[in-house]
């Protein structure tokens, strides 16, 4: 079966770095999505991989490795409003998007 | 209005109602979808609409039934439901699928109690 893991929480201080893991196991791959969602709002989009690497945005990047099935979310001097669930998502080889838990993030001052 | 919207936000609703859930797009999108989101699980996909045509329907009891009457609008018809379907239902829009990159747009959700 198809398969997304992630921690289901993690704790960090404001100011400080933390890092969001996600493994996947999947019927082919076609990119790696991570949505935030802030409790009672809607996932809003983030970051897209396709191809192996570190993508970079702002405070926020996203790295992949296509052979290890695995992602990571990291978040740099955090800030109080980066509390919130961080979804990590794979487009299979159908182009079907399948979903991990979330984890939820729950920053520190 | 701009995005995706969906009303109502929140919904009490008994076992022998029946409820419709609205979810209206504004991006110029072609694909729809409707999710549940239950605490601590992932988002379990229910049905997806691509150019006005379901093209998936995930195993989703009867009780639920979408309607897409034309690409901005996006209906689920709800009845006697079951209090295991409380949950958060989201509504999203996209370029339709087979595309790269098109990421999903997300309204609000409704938030279903189900007595």
């Amino acid at each position: 079966g198809q398969n997304i893991d992630q921690p289901t929480e993690m704790t960090a201080t404001e100011g400080a770095i933390v890092q969001i893991n996600c493994t996947y196991q999947t019927s082919g791959f076609n990119g790696l999505f991570w949505y935030q969602q802030h409790a009672g709002e809607a996932p809003t989009f983030l970051s897209y991989n396709v191809l192996d690497g570190l993508e970079e945005k702002g405070r926020f990047s996203s790295f992949l490795s296509r052979s290890k099935g695995y992602s990571y979310l990291l978040l740099k001097e955090l800030q109080m409003k980066d509390s919130a669930s961080y979804l990590c998502a794979v487009r299979d080889g159908n182009y079907q998007l399948i979903w991990g838990a979330g984890t939820k993030l729950i920053i520190k001052p | 209005e701009t995005g995706v919207t969906q009303t109502p936000r929140h919904l009490v609703m008994g076992m022998t109602n029946k409820k419709s859930l609205k979810c209206e797009q504004h991006l110029g999108h072609n694909a729809m979808y409707w999710y549940k989101q239950s605490a601590k699980k992932p988002l379990e996909l229910m049905f997806v609409y691509s150019l006005e045509e379901r093209v998936e329907n995930n195993s989703v009891p009867s009780r639920f039934s979408p309607e897409c009457p034309n690409s901005s609008h996006l209906f689920l018809h709800l009845h006697t439901l079951q209090p295991e379907d409380s949950a958060l239902y989201l509504c999203a829009s996209s370029q339709a699928s087979g595309e790269p990159y098109n990421e999903q747009f997300f309204g609000p959700g409704t938030r279903l109690t189900v007595l």
